[in-house]
């Protein structure tokens, strides 16, 4: 069965350090997410992507958050100056047109030291 | 704004039926979702149910919608051990996901 995968799946960082998490989507699927769930918290919405641009973003993503579809295949969510409040897990998610379920890969734990 | 509320905790001895209560405040949501996370690991898509449905069952789940009360639930029916995880109710908003906070399941012996 296809499925959202996710590398890597931990990345530790020093505050200040750039970071790229990325993602490969369900082969298939056009529409890419980006959510986080900062330990004991809910799992939160940052970003939406289709047809190389973003469609929806929230108010955590600021300008130091950015994504791209740099192939046919990856996604990455870049962070250009890491802060500590930035460790959480990093959920990717897809979709294919006509439907609404999306589907969620397993993660990158990101720890800002 | 959108919210969706689930308590946060539920005990089920093996072999009975867990039910897990959400309740969600946007009533043009068209899609409602259960995800399972076990530990360690992502957010399974468990089920969903269409906004003009009542309910869906699929194998041992059940799900529940009252579109009046804005109430959705999950009824896992012969509780295994394998079910133990934190179960979130979601909906959508727009084209994105609104989360519970989880509801973690613990199976009892």
């Amino acid at each position: 069965e296809p499925e959202v995968t996710q590398t890597p799946s931990h990345q530790v960082t020093q505050m200040g350090q750039e970071v790229i998490l990325r993602c490969v989507p369900i082969s298939n699927h056009l529409y890419f997410y980006w959510y986080r769930q900062i330990l004991g918290q809910k799992v939160e919405f940052l970003v939406s992507f289709y047809n190389n641009e973003i469609s929806e973003k929230s108010e955590i993503f600021d300008d130091q958050f950015s994504v791209e579809r740099p192939d046919g295949s990856n996604f990455t969510l870049k962070i250009r100056s890491t802060k500590l409040e930035d460790s959480a897990m990093y959920f990717c998610a897809s979709r294919t047109s006509g439907t609404y379920e999306q589907y969620f890969g397993p993660g990158t734990r990101l720890t800002v030291t | 704004g959108e919210d969706v509320e689930q308590s946060l905790f539920l005990s089920v001895r093996e072999g009975d039926s867990s039910v897990i209560n959400c309740t969600y405040t946007d009533s043009s949501s068209t899609y409602l979702y259960w995800y399972k996370q076990e530990p360690g690991a992502g957010l399974q898509l468990l089920t969903y149910i269409f906004s003009n449905m009542d309910m869906k069952q699929d194998q041992r789940l059940t799900v529940l919608l009252n579109k009046k009360d804005k109430h959705l639930s999950l009824r896992i029916a012969d509780t295994q051990t394998g079910d133990s995880a934190i179960y979130f109710c979601a909906e959508m908003g727009g084209d994105k996901i609104i989360f519970g906070k989880g509801t973690r399941l613990h199976i009892l012996p």
